[in-house]
């Protein structure tokens, strides 16, 4: 089956420093991706998204783009803040199946 | 705009009880899943209905069963509790036949705790 691999966190940062959580993922055939955010005590938000090669998906500064010559969709910000401290679950969907990667915690200090 | 909504949020119930949880998905949504996660996990997923019937099947244990009823909305029913079916429980609902098939979005979750 699918499998999405994402980087281990956690990750701290400072406030405005420039964010990337790297995502690979193994699939058949050609899946959909996912971000979803997970903040404290609340349910996964999906953050953004793209469904075909190249395509860019954006959200709230966050940008991810779908790389199929590497099957990656890492994610990036270029100036993180404090309330974007949360959890970061990528996902494929392929087969009629959502697959996530382990999450990365992410936290900003100011 | 609406949104998953799943009840109850936090429910704490003793080994070997029996625990329903309900989930309503975003109206005119026609497919529901269900997803487990454990403490510092990723969500795994249970089980899915589509139109009402189920439609995929994941990782869940016999003792755990669910429907989608004709107002579309679902129950996880969990028998024989167990210490480690401690977890927070998602529903997520897409719209299966339209050209965002593949997008899934979740509810806020029930948090199981079996003591």
């Amino acid at each position: 089956g699918d499998s999405v691999t994402q980087m281990e966190g956690p990750v701290t940062l400072s406030e405005e420093a420039f964010l990337t959580i790297n995502c690979t993922y193994t699939a058949t055939g050609y899946p959909s991706l996912f971000w979803y955010v997970q903040y404290p005590g609340e349910g996964l938000q999906l953050l953004l998204k793209a469904t075909k090669a190249d395509d860019k998906g954006s959200n709230k500064g966050f940008e991810a783009t779908y790389r199929k010559e590497t099957t990656s969709f890492h994610l990036e910000k270029g100036s993180v803040q404090v309330s974007d401290s949360a959890v970061y679950f990528c996902a494929a969907f392929g087969n009629e199946k959502l697959t996530f990667g382990t999450g990365t915690r992410l936290t900003i200090i100011p | 705009a609406a949104g998953v909504i799943q009840s109850p949020r936090h429910l704490i119930k003793e080994k070997r009880e029996t625990a329903t949880l309900k989930c309503y998905p975003i109206p005119r949504h026609d497919t529901v899943y269900w997803y487990q996660q454990g403490p510092g996990q990723d969500p795994q997923f249970l089980i899915s209905f589509y139109e009402k019937m189920q439609s995929d099947k994941g990782s869940i244990p016999d003792r755990f069963s669910a429907q989608q009823f004709s107002d579309y909305h679902s129950e996880l029913n969990m028998s024989s509790l167990e210490l480690g079916d401690s977890a927070l429980y998602f529903c997520a609902s897409s719209l299966v036949t339209s050209s965002y098939t593949d997008t899934q979005y979740f509810g806020p979750g029930t948090r199981l705790t079996v003591l």
